[in-house]
């Protein structure tokens, strides 16, 4: 059974400041990885997926890493802004497809 | 409308009560799901259909039935809920094939069972 999970649960940062956010998963055996952020009370937007042949994506200010091998993807945030704050949470395709096993998230707060 | 509605967005019933949860995709996909959110839990895939025809069952009771008349509409209908089922209640949309399955995701329907 996959398992996600995501480190930190919570972080704190200066605006400006860059940042990883961490993802790993027990399975390597998966079909994709999906990157998303959650606004409180709200659905979730898509960020990024990275397919299981690639290495990493990436979108403006975003970039995406995944290592299969070690079970672990990062999602980097460059030059972090006060509307960066949301929750972040993974979410990996695996075990028969359509099978979506996500993280608890991470909450990101970028202070002004 | 645009991209993945639901409706209403938040609901609040009793028990007893029977009710139903929409969801609508704007976005001309294949694939459509039901995901379920409660508080310090990741979300729990519940329902996936593929062309109008149910292909997963994450072992969800009974009590929540699926619909799916065509690929844009999804429905969740309620009855004899629990107050543990008090969640939010997230639908989302996919193009499936080529193996790149990218979901998008509704606003959600913030249930509350009394």
């Amino acid at each position: 059974k996959q398992e996600v999970t995501q480190i930190p649960a919570a972080l704190s940062v200066p605006e400006g400041e860059n940042l990883v956010l961490n993802c790993s998963f027990t399975d390597s055996a998966i079909y994709n990885l999906q990157w998303f952020r959650q606004d409180p009370g709200k659905g979730l937007t898509s960020l990024l997926l990275i397919q299981s042949s690639q290495r990493e994506q990436t979108s403006g200010r975003l970039n995406a890493s995944l290592d299969k091998s070690s079970g672990r993807s990062t999602l980097y945030i460059a030059a972090s802004q006060p509307g960066d704050s949301a929750t972040y949470l993974c979410a990996v395709e695996s075990g028969g497809y359509q099978k979506v096993t996500f993280g608890t998230g991470t909450k990101l707060q970028v202070i002004p | 409308e645009t991209g993945v509605t639901q409706t209403p967005r938040h609901l609040v019933m009793g028990m007893t009560n029977k009710k139903s949860l929409k969801c609508e995709q704007h976005l001309g996909h294949n694939a459509m799901y039901w995901y379920k959110q409660s508080a310090k839990k990741p979300l729990e895939l519940m329902f996936v259909y593929n062309f109008k025809e149910q292909t997963e069952n994450n072992s969800v009771p009974s009590r929540f039935s699926p619909e799916c008349p065509n690929s844009s509409h999804l429905f969740l209908h309620l009855h004899t809920l629990q107050p543990e089922d008090s969640a939010l209640y997230l639908c989302a949309s996919s193009e499936v094939g080529g193996g790149y399955n990218e979901q998008f995701f509704g606003p959600g329907t913030r249930l509350t069972v009394l």
